[in-house]
């Protein structure tokens, strides 16, 4: 595999459920990202991991939790959300904390709460 | 605090002729990147091209290249040629050299269909 990938693609959750997201990134980076996409809005920052250490949380809601266990795996816990957080959740790394630098993507993961 | 803006919700364009996607941004910071993305149909967003601001040569990356006013906080896509493939959602984004974490700032995107 190479790049970014996220699982699942596709995600349908009640809002008593807990689930997660998962990112995988191939790239050798030490930086690692979340971002919410929703539609007609700009994409929102959720998390920054740099080297593994949480550097960023942009207030988000504590149903969201993060985990990144090493440099190419990082998590996404979701427990008790709301059906306003449907939406694509898209992972990212980066190399050097991607300052003037990209980005990549992994290709999301569609979230439906209902 | 910084913004981005795309006042352009859907584009079209036909195979072979040019288009260029607007884009003006907001920032009180003198350093900064500035950044085109290309989201495809369920795929993956990649990097279509960056220019950095105390450049003033615009970038330029074979059919894409940029139109980059730094007074007038004005940083336009023109894509020359187009081709079905250009077929994407275009979003513009920001980051200043104080930001230590790579955090992009996303305009909502510009959808673009290339006509046949």
């Amino acid at each position: 595999e190479t790049g970014v990938t996220q699982t699942p693609r596709h995600l349908v959750m009640g809002m008593t459920n807990k689930k997660s997201l998962k990112c995988e990134q191939h790239l050798g980076h030490n930086a690692m990202y979340w971002y919410k996409q929703s539609a007609k809005k700009p994409l929102e920052l959720m998390f920054v991991y740099s080297l593994e250490e949480r550097v960023e949380n942009n207030s988000v809601p504590s149903r969201f939790s993060p985990e990144c266990p090493n440099s190419s795996h990082l998590f996404l816990h979701l427990h008790t959300l709301q059906p306003e957080d449907s939406a694509l959740y898209l992972c990212a790394s980066s190399q050097d904390n991607g300052i003037g630098g990209e980005l990549f993507f992994g290709e999301g993961s569609r979230l439906t709460v209902l | 605090a910084q913004t981005v803006t795309q006042s352009q919700p859907e584009m079209s364009v036909q195979e072979a002729e040019t288009v260029t996607l607007s884009c003006t941004y907001d920032t009180s910071e003198s350093n900064y990147y500035l950044f085109w993305y290309k989201q495809p149909p369920s795929r993956q967003m990649i990097l279509v091209i960056r220019q950095e601001a105390y450049k003033q040569q615009n970038a330029t990356e074979n059919r894409f290249s940029v139109n980059f006013q730094k007074a007038a906080k004005s940083f336009s896509l023109k894509i020359s040629d187009s081709q079905l493939g250009d077929t994407a959602m275009y979003f513009c984004a920001f980051t200043a050299y104080s930001s230590n974490t790579g955090k992009l700032i996303f305009g909502q995107g510009t959808t673009l269909q290339v006509k046949p």
